[in-house]
């Protein structure tokens, strides 16, 4: 069965600090998809970022930074000079592919509470 | 620039009182979905519709029932709540069903039963 793991479940760091946001995922696919998704203290989620498992380059978005890494089952997620901002609970989720019955359903890891203080 | 609409965002019910939250999405998705929020757990599926007329139980529906009233509509309704179903709920839809389809969010509903 597909797992996402989230070991970190808070973060504190100060503004300017990088943090780094891990996920290790568990899957029997070879084709699946990666997503990370933001939830600020209003609530709502957001989509941020979706990775392919064909896909192993680094994505770099602004200050957001993603690295895949597939011979670990990691897909990392990097803030570079944290803002009050980005203080939210963030969220990585898996998607499998056709072997496991195919479909669109997410896994979500139980997210991390990032927390970023003046 | 709507997204996923959900209704109400907030409600209280007592225990046994029946109600339906409401969603609905201008992207012309195919697919909806509804998921629950509980503390330490992550977002969990309950239902999900993957084309207009076709709905199928996702990996908690015990206690709920879901209708995809048109291709932008997808409710979801508790006939008796229960405690266990105190929980923020999120809508959400995707373009198609095929896996990897990025999957947008409502606001979520926070629901209290006591």
């Amino acid at each position: 069965a597909q797992k996402v793991t989230q070991a970190q479940t808070e973060i504190s760091v100060v503004e300017k600090e990088d943090v780094t946001l891990d996920c290790v995922y568990e899957t029997r696919d070879t084709t699946y998809y990666l997503f990370w998704y933001k939830q600020p203290p209003s609530g709502e989620l957001v989509f941020l970022i979706r990775r392919n498992s064909f896909d192993e380059q680094n994505e770099i978005s602004g200050r957001y930074s993603w690295n895949f890494q597939k011979s670990t089952s990691s897909f990392n997620f990097t803030i570079t000079a944290s803002q009050v901002v980005d203080s939210a609970v963030y969220f990585c989720a898996l998607s499998e592919g056709a072997l496991t019955g195919g479909g669109n359903k997410l896994t979500f890891g139980t997210g991390t509470q990032l927390k970023v203080e003046l | 620039n709507a997204g996923v609409t959900q209704t109400p965002k907030f409600q209280v019910l007592k225990t046994g009182q029946s109600m339906t939250l409401q969603c609905a999405q201008d992207m012309n998705h195919n697919s909806m979905y509804w998921y629950r929020q509980d503390p330490g757990m992550g977002l969990r599926l309950i239902y999900y519709s993957a084309s207009e007329g076709t709905t199928d139980k996702g990996e908690v529906p015990n206690g709920y029932n879901v209708s995809r009233l048109n291709k932008r509509e997808f409710s979801l309704r508790l006939e008796s709540a229960a405690p266990s179903q105190t929980s923020v709920y999120f809508c959400a839809s995707s373009e198609k069903w095929a896996s990897g389809n990025t999957i947008y969010f409502g606001e979520g509903s926070w629901l209290t039963v006591v």
